[in-house]
């Protein structure tokens, strides 16, 4: 069955350092989108993307995020200046068609704990 | 705005039934999903509801009424492996994102 991957599955850094999360979307979806959980919390909607460009992005999703297709299959969120407040859990996901009616489905997360 | 709620936590015992509620307040309203979540894991989906009424797959079955805003995940026949939690979320038709509640985390006992 397909299925949403990401890599790293831990990452720990040091605060003001630049992170890249990666996910590869199962391969005929055409959405893409990244959530974040922080402990204890509800998963967080940060930004959709489709036909290679941001669809939507929420208040979270400031100037220190971005996110990029490089390729055909990846889909990556860089933080540029890690902040304490940004270690979570971050899912990526992608859908078939738009989110609000479909399936999305959900990579297995990467865990980001910034110093 | 948008405004979800549903219990925080919920137990039941073994072979039992339990009713997960959720209640929501949304502009555009465009279908309410269930996923689970086992702790540590990625939310996976359970079930979809755009129209009134019952759908039932399996074990878990979902409620909805628009007019109340208002749905309920079913879970019969409990096994120890459905403890987790379970997220109500939104679709709207001004957005592509999800709405997510907080989360009910349901215990199943021996």
């Amino acid at each position: 069955e397909p299925e949403v991957t990401q890599t790293p599955s831990h990452q720990v850094t040091q605060m003001g350092q630049e992170v890249i999360l990666r996910c590869v979307p199962i391969s005929n979806h055409l959405y893409f989108y990244w959530y974040r959980q922080i402990l204890g919390q509800k998963v967080e909607f940060l930004v959709s993307f489709y036909n290679n460009e941001i669809s939507e992005k929420s208040e979270i999703f400031d100037d220190q995020f971005s996110v990029e297709r490089p390729d055909g299959s990846n889909f990556t969120l860089k933080i540029r200046s890690t902040k304490l407040e940004d270690s979570a859990m971050y899912f990526c996901a992608s859908s078939e068609d738009r989110g609000n009616s479909d399936e999305q489905f959900f990579g297995p997360g990467t865990r980001l704990t910034v110093l | 705005g948008q405004n979800i709620d549903q219990p925080t936590e919920m137990t039941a015992t073994e072979g039992a039934i339990v009713q997960i509620n959720c209640t929501y307040q949304t502009s555009g309203f465009n279908g309410l999903f269930w996923y689970q979540q086992h702790a540590g894991e990625a939310p996976t989906f359970l079930s979809y509801n755009v129209l009134d009424g019952l759908e039932e797959k399996g074990r878990f079955s979902s409620f909805l009424s628009r007019s109340k805003g208002y749905s309920y995940l079913l879970l019969k026949e409990l096994q120890m492996k459905d403890s987790a939690s379970y997220l109500c979320a939104v679709g709207s038709y001004n957005t592509d994102k999800l709405i997510f509640g907080t989360g009910t985390r349901l215990q199943v006992f021996p």
